[in-house]
């Protein structure tokens, strides 16, 4: 069974702060995706990494997959408010479904 | 070009009724993702399905759950006879490309089943 081991589960920072989030799995993905997910809403895609030791900039996130394909990292600089919210790892299997992590709540406080 | 988009968004639905989740997938999105969010839990896979075609449905309960992707209209994710434990947030996700091919998965609001 693949599981995805996402840490820390929740993260409370300052404005301006920077942070990371790991995802680490003893299994290799084929592709990784990250998301958000806002109380009530569906997850949105943020990205996807592919290729081992990828790594991928979105504003002041930064994505990185694994040499190995078996983890992931999202690392954010100078955090804002606006970035509170609930960041999901989700690793896809060469059967097509995804495996989610659980989850971190990022709480930034102004 | 609209999302993927999920109906009813809320459902609330008495022990032993049915209920029934519809997903309209993104336009030129062919493959569908089912997955449940139970309170407190992560993301769990159920179901994954291509036009008329069953793929994957590895995490779909063996009773009571089943799911249908037709030619023409949106895919069906349907509960029997359903019980407290079935409540939980449902999201569906499209995908343009086939599981070997790249997968990113855009997901819908969700529905959200209540069982009183």
């Amino acid at each position: 069974t693949q599981l995805l081991e996402q840490s820390p589960q929740f993260l409370s920072i300052q404005e301006g702060e920077n942070l990371t989030v790991y995802c680490n799995s003893s299994s290799v993905f084929s592709s990784l995706q990250w998301y958000r997910q806002e109380p009530g809403e569906g997850p949105v895609l943020l990205v996807t990494v592919v290729t081992g030791g990828e790594v991928k900039k979105l504003k002041r996130l930064t994505f990185q997959f694994g040499d190995a394909r078996k983890d992931s990292s999202l690392h954010i600089t100078a955090a804002q408010p606006g970035d509170t919210g609930l960041y999901l790892c989700a690793g896809a299997s060469n059967t097509g479904k995804l495996i989610f992590g659980q989850g971190t709540t990022l709480q930034v406080k102004p | 070009n609209a999302g993927v988009m999920q109906n009813p968004r809320h459902l609330v639905r008495r022990r032993g009724q049915e209920a029934r989740l519809r997903c309209s997938p993104m336009k030129g999105h062919s493959h569908v993702y089912w997955y449940r969010q139970l309170p407190e839990e992560g993301l769990k896979f159920m179901v994954y399905l291509q036009k008329e075609n069953i793929i994957d449905e590895s995490g779909m309960p063996k009773e009571r759950f089943s799911a249908e992707f037709p030619k023409e209209g949106p895919s069906i994710l349907r509960i029997q006879q359903v019980v407290r434990g079935d409540s939980a947030a449902y999201f569906c996700a499209s995908s343009p490309l086939a599981a070997d091919r790249g997968n990113e998965q855009y997901f819908g609001p969700g529905t959200r089943l209540t069982v009183t």
